[in-house]
């Protein structure tokens, strides 16, 4: 357990709508990523980020943006959400010194 | 880039079976491969790593891979299905800024 939470939990919106997704750790540690889950897809990364201010972006980074202006938190912006976000999506974290990452418990959004 | 292909996205076998779970990859540099499981309405968990050392690694719950440059392949197996190891499984390679490239999942179905 990397102590990370997402919230909120599950959410659902209309098109068109702004929506910020959360992720909170407790440990400082410093690689941080959004990924939205997909059958079919597998996992795909959203937008990553090491360190404070420090982002990039990811495979699927279109109509995505994020923010980390504090070590412990990762927020993902849906600017205008449209349907085909409709997604799971997971936030990770890598710790320091190693390769693997450590998921959090997802956030089911639904974009009617 | 680096890249992963599983084989098989709907995967059946009977309580007692051997698990074979397929992996093949694609990399220009010596990968780093893991094995994820996720069970239903849950995050994704780490079953196995390689990362260069041994070509045989053990993971948590009986699960085991086996790492063939030659074949480019990362196989996931386990000996005996448990009707606990019912979920899905993915396989992944490390790429840039320690972010992960998953394949798309493969569903393991545990027969009675």
């Amino acid at each position: 357990d990397a102590g990370i939470t997402q919230s909120p939990r599950h959410k659902v919106t209309e098109t068109g709508t702004p929506v910020t997704l959360r992720c909170h750790q407790t440990e400082n540690h410093r690689y941080m990523y959004w990924y939205r889950q997909d059958p079919g897809h597998g996992l795909r990364l959203i937008h990553y980020s090491y360190g404070v201010k420090d982002t990039d972006k990811g495979e699927v980074s279109d109509g995505y943006s994020v923010s980390r202006s504090k070590t412990e938190d990762f927020l993902l912006t849906l600017e205008s959400a449209t349907s085909s976000q409709t997604s799971v999506y997971f936030c990770a974290i890598t710790k320091q010194g190693g390769d693997e990452q450590f998921f959090g418990p997802g956030t089911r959004l639904t974009v009617l | 880039a680096q890249s992963v292909t599983q084989l098989g996205s709907h995967v059946s076998v009977s309580e007692g079976a051997l698990v074979l779970l397929r992996c093949n990859y694609s990399s220009s540099v010596p990968p780093y491969l893991f094995w994820y499981v996720q069970y239903p309405n849950q995050g994704l968990q780490l079953l196995l790593k390689y990362t260069s050392a041994a070509t045989l690694v053990k993971g948590i719950n009986g699960f085991e891979a086996e790492f063939k440059k030659s074949e480019t392949s990362f196989h996931l197996t386990k000996p005996s299905a448990h009707m606990s190891d019912a979920a899905e499984y993915f396989c992944a390679v490390k790429g840039g800024r320690r972010a992960l490239t998953f394949g798309s999942g493969t569903r393991l179905q545990v027969q009675p």
